[in-house]
């Protein structure tokens, strides 16, 4: 159980494109998921916590118009790279909580702005 | 500060020793402690997970909490090659319900 999904593992686009990744879970419904960004060598950086129903909470430094998050229901929840430039690529994973032993994160997705 | 610092290593152990990996965290409000193991080009998966004081065993790993001092650690008894990876430690501040993790510390488990 607790199985997140998150779509797709790996896309390529053109600087100034937007990009859309969806994060489902399969199993059990999430009013809350997380997102988050990692570059090389790094850790996982939460950008936003997405809520059902309502607008997603960003963290500091992160552009709110650049990474639109929507929630609209308790299995998917979507982050939009507006805009896109070379400095956007990096890993980008979800996470949601399925039980209440922890997270479960999506298999991430790796953007490449060219 | 960072809400949660972990020694970045790589923390190099021989093939059947116990490893030993840290994390200490700022908030006192935090109340839900994780630990994941992250290989490369993958997303993180869950090994433990800890909510009081003291320790927590399954199978050959081990949590330890101390809250007073802000402290988690993670022992990995028998560490195989296979164990090689990135450990994240990762904090749950329940007040403004965010998740939060170390840098991660890499392990290399030697043959």
């Amino acid at each position: 159980g607790a199985v997140v999904s998150q779509h797709p593992s790996r896309v390529i686009c053109k600087s100034g494109t937007s990009v859309k990744i969806e994060c489902r879970s399969l199993d059990f419904q999430a009013t809350t998921m997380f997102w988050y960004r990692q570059f090389p060598k790094q850790s996982l950086m939460l950008m936003a916590t997405s809520n059902e129903g309502s607008k997603a909470t960003y963290e500091q430094g992160v552009e709110k118009d650049k990474f639109l998050i929507n929630h609209a229901s308790l299995t998917l929840s979507t982050l939009t790279v507006t805009s896109a430039h070379p400095e956007d690529s990096s890993f980008y994973i979800c996470s949601a909580s399925g039980t209440e032993n922890g997270y479960t994160f999506g298999s991430g997705t790796r953007l490449t702005v060219v | 500060q960072k809400e949660v610092e972990q020694n970045s290593g790589p923390l190099s152990v021989p093939e059947g020793a116990i490893a030993s990996l840290n994390c200490t965290y700022s908030d006192r409000g935090s109340q839900s402690f994780f630990w994941y193991r992250q290989y490369s080009g993958k997303s993180p998966e869950l090994i433990m997970s800890i909510y009081s004081n003291g320790d927590k065993e399954d199978g050959r790993f081990t949590a330890q909490l101390n809250k007073a001092s802000q402290y988690v650690s993670l022992l990995i008894r028998d560490s195989q090659p296979s164990d090689s990876a990135t450990y994240l430690c990762a904090v749950m501040v329940d007040n403004f319900n965010k998740f939060y993790f170390g840098s991660g510390t890499k392990l290399n488990v030697k043959p």
